[in-house]
């Protein structure tokens, strides 16, 4: 299976901040990563898929970079609406594996 | 618009059989897509479990596949989950999810306890 290592777990921040969160793969994932926001109770939602593309609804500050094992996603502007935990997944494989979530606060 | 709802018994007993229903309403699950199941322990850690594709053939986690089955009824838009001889380690929150996955149920957390 390919392990997904995502950092920080814990991330706290101020509104306005840029907010970099980090996922490693441990073997060659090519574009196939997506990136979710999950908010207390609630489903979670994809943000970003195919590392780079923007889901339909999602507001700019969300973007997504990398390929191959390394990849981040970005909140340029950090609201106090993106407090949630978001993790990662990757496709490009089965099984589907997942990152360990990072847990974002605000300071 | 898509939406899936996880439902089932939130207490199993060890060693029995863990059901779940999800229900999905604005798509149709023969039209397209694979139709999974993914649960998160506590803990946070996610497991992608399976799927059940539109024309009804199926995938499992290896790490399951000798206890889980993805089935559906076409006719109620549903698709179900069964784990057998579950232990205390499947207490977990359940998920349906479509496709990439996009669109995800709110959940269902299952204790498995006596």
């Amino acid at each position: 299976d390919i392990q997904m290592t995502q950092s920080p777990s814990f991330l706290s921040a101020s509104v306005g901040d840029r907010v970099t969160i980090n996922c490693k793969a441990s073997q060659n994932i090519n574009r196939y990563l997506n990136w979710y926001q999950q908010k207390l109770g609630e489903a979670p939602k994809l943000l970003i898929y195919n590392a780079n593309s923007l889901q339909t609804g999602i507001p700019s500050r969300f973007s997504g970079s990398g390929s191959g094992t390394d990849f981040t996603l970005t909140i340029s502007s950090l609201q106090p609406e993106d407090v949630a935990t978001y993790f990662c997944l990757q496709h490009n494989s089965w099984p589907r594996t997942f990152g360990g979530g990072t847990k974002l606060e605000l300071k | 618009e898509v939406q899936l709802q996880e439902s089932g018994p939130g207490l199993v007993k060890p060693s029995q059989s863990l059901s779940l229903t999800c229900s999905v309403t604005g798509y149709s699950i023969t039209s397209s897509y694979r139709w999974n199941w993914i649960r998160k322990f506590p803990g946070n850690k996610l497991e992608w479990m399976g799927y059940i594709n539109s024309a009804g053939s199926t995938n499992y986690n290896p790490s399951l596949k000798s206890r889980i089955s993805i089935t559906r009824d076409t006719s109620k838009n549903q698709f179900f989950l069964q784990v057998n001889s579950v232990t205390t380690e499947d207490t977990a929150t359940y998920y349906c999810a479509r496709g990439a996955p996009d669109y995800w149920g709110q959940g269902v957390m299952v204790t498995v306890s006596s």
